[in-house]
């Protein structure tokens, strides 16, 4: 069966300090990755998704950025943290447009 | 663009009663589906509903997708406390992206 396996759970960073988020599948093939941002009682906001190594769509144009260095491995770095960039981060995987499948997510504070 | 709209925001019921959230795409969807996230949660996925007025039941759940594609409920007979939540629809027009919409709080009241 498929998991998906995000890090670390909770993250406290101050401003102007870098980020690196990993995300990681087990159980599948080159499934479609896609990261999502949820401030406090929102809804979901795709930032970037991806089709393959290396492929990466972006959303919404910010101080992210994202990278698949491998066919299961997806990362969300930002070089410099903003005090916008708090919120709950999650990565899902799924196949085609269908069906996604969420990781439990990294609860993201931005000091 | 492709925009998925919710109604109602929030819902607060008493247990035992129903409770009905739509989603409403500006476009026709190839695919609708249904999540629900639990508070503190992530979101996990429920149904994927495919056919124009396909219907589908989940034991108290029923989903349906409008006829022309463009529309979808979900409905809760009975409301359980386990039902509390935020239930989002997402729908997928281009062939790699889901559009979610902004989701339905349920609050359920013993």
């Amino acid at each position: 069966s498929q998991t998906i396996h995000q890090w670390p759970a909770t993250l406290v960073q101050p401003v102007g300090s870098p980020l690196s988020l990993e995300c990681t599948v087990e159980g599948t093939s080159n499934p479609n990755l896609y990261w999502y941002r949820q401030a406090a009682g929102r809804g979901l906001q795709l930032l970037f998704y991806s089709v393959g190594i290396g492929q990466i769509s972006s959303e919404v144009p910010q101080n992210l950025s994202a990278s698949r260095p491998q066919d299961r491995q997806f990362i969300l770095s930002s070089k410099k943290l903003l005090l916008s960039d708090s919120g709950f981060y999650l990565c899902a995987w799924g196949r085609g447009a269908s069906e996604q499948y969420f990781g439990p997510g990294t609860r993201l504070t931005v000091t | 663009g492709q925009q998925v709209m919710q109604i109602p925001q929030y819902q607060h019921v008493q247990e035992g009663e129903d409770f009905t959230t739509y989603c409403n795409s500006s476009t026709t969807l190839s695919n609708i589906q249904w999540y629900k996230q639990r508070p503190g949660g992530h979101p996990v996925f429920l149904i994927q509903l495919v056919k124009s007025g396909e219907v589908k039941k989940q034991k108290r759940l029923t989903f349906q997708f409008g006829e022309a594609k463009k529309n979808s409920s979900l409905h809760i007979t009975a409301t359980q406390t386990t039902d509390v939540g935020t239930y989002f629809c997402a729908g997928t027009a281009s062939y790699d992206k889901v559009i979610f919409g902004p989701g339905t709080s349920l609050s359920v009241i013993p």
